[in-house]
């Protein structure tokens, strides 16, 4: 059965230094990837997903992603964090050929310092 | 474009009663998914409804259900609360069933629900 690993829950960041949020799944068939966030009190938004073609994927907003299918890993970067990236980052997958339900990790909560 | 809605955005209810919940997706979209968060478990996938058929059901008891009306509008009621299923539910919609075309989903605020 198809799972996600958030390995951080929590990661604390000064602004301007690099983060990377890890992200691990497990699947016995090819997947379409995602990163979401949620701010405080809110729903959540679509960040970046993985479908196809490019390993690397970015977002609008400085982060990125690479699919490592080796490693079976998704793991979430940004060269350097704002106050305003402070957020709680969920990873989730979706099987090629299954119903489509996302399945998520359990979230890592960036929290970013001045 | 308006987004994803859900009413209400805050619940309080107790035990043994039923609560409704609704959401209105994006415009033009007709596949609306539900999920379940709670601090423990995490986000879980409830069920996925397209063309007012439901597709897809997490694991979750039958006292869970939903429904999707002709505009493509999505309730889900939960019969006999239990303290347990306090939570954040949200709602998500796409433009088509996400399994077969792989489409976006969009989230809502999500409703806020308390078990007293």
């Amino acid at each position: 059965a198809q799972s996600v690993t958030q390995l951080d829950s929590q990661v604390p960041v000064f602004e301007e230094a690099p983060v990377e949020l890890r992200c691990n799944y497990s699947s016995s068939v090819s997947v379409y990837l995602f990163w979401y966030v949620q701010y405080p009190n809110q729903g959540l938004q679509l960040l970046l997903k993985y479908l196809s073609g490019s390993t690397l994927v970015e977002s609008i907003n400085g982060f990125e992603a690479e699919f490592n299918k080796s490693q079976t890993s998704f793991h979430l970067r940004k060269p350097s964090v704002h106050i305003s990236d402070t957020a709680e980052y969920f990873c989730a997958v979706s099987e090629r050929g299954s119903q489509g339900n996302l399945i998520f990790g359990k979230g890592t909560k960036l929290s970013v310092k001045p | 474009k308006a987004g994803v809605t859900q009413t209400p955005r805050y619940l309080i209810k107790t035990r043994g009663q039923q609560v409704t919940l609704s959401c209105s997706p994006i415009s033009g979209h007709r596949s609306v998914s539900w999920y379940q968060q709670t601090p423990g478990q995490g986000l879980q996938f409830l069920f996925e409804y397209f063309s007012e058929t439901q597709r897809n059901k997490g694991n979750f008891p039958g006292r869970f259900s939903g429904r999707q009306f002709s505009n493509s509008r999505s309730e889900m009621n939960v019969s006999t609360l239990e303290l347990g299923d306090s939570a954040l539910y949200l709602c998500a919609s796409s433009l088509a069933p996400s399994a077969l075309y792989q489409e976006t989903q969009y989230f809502g605020p999500g409703t806020r629900l308390l078990v007293l």
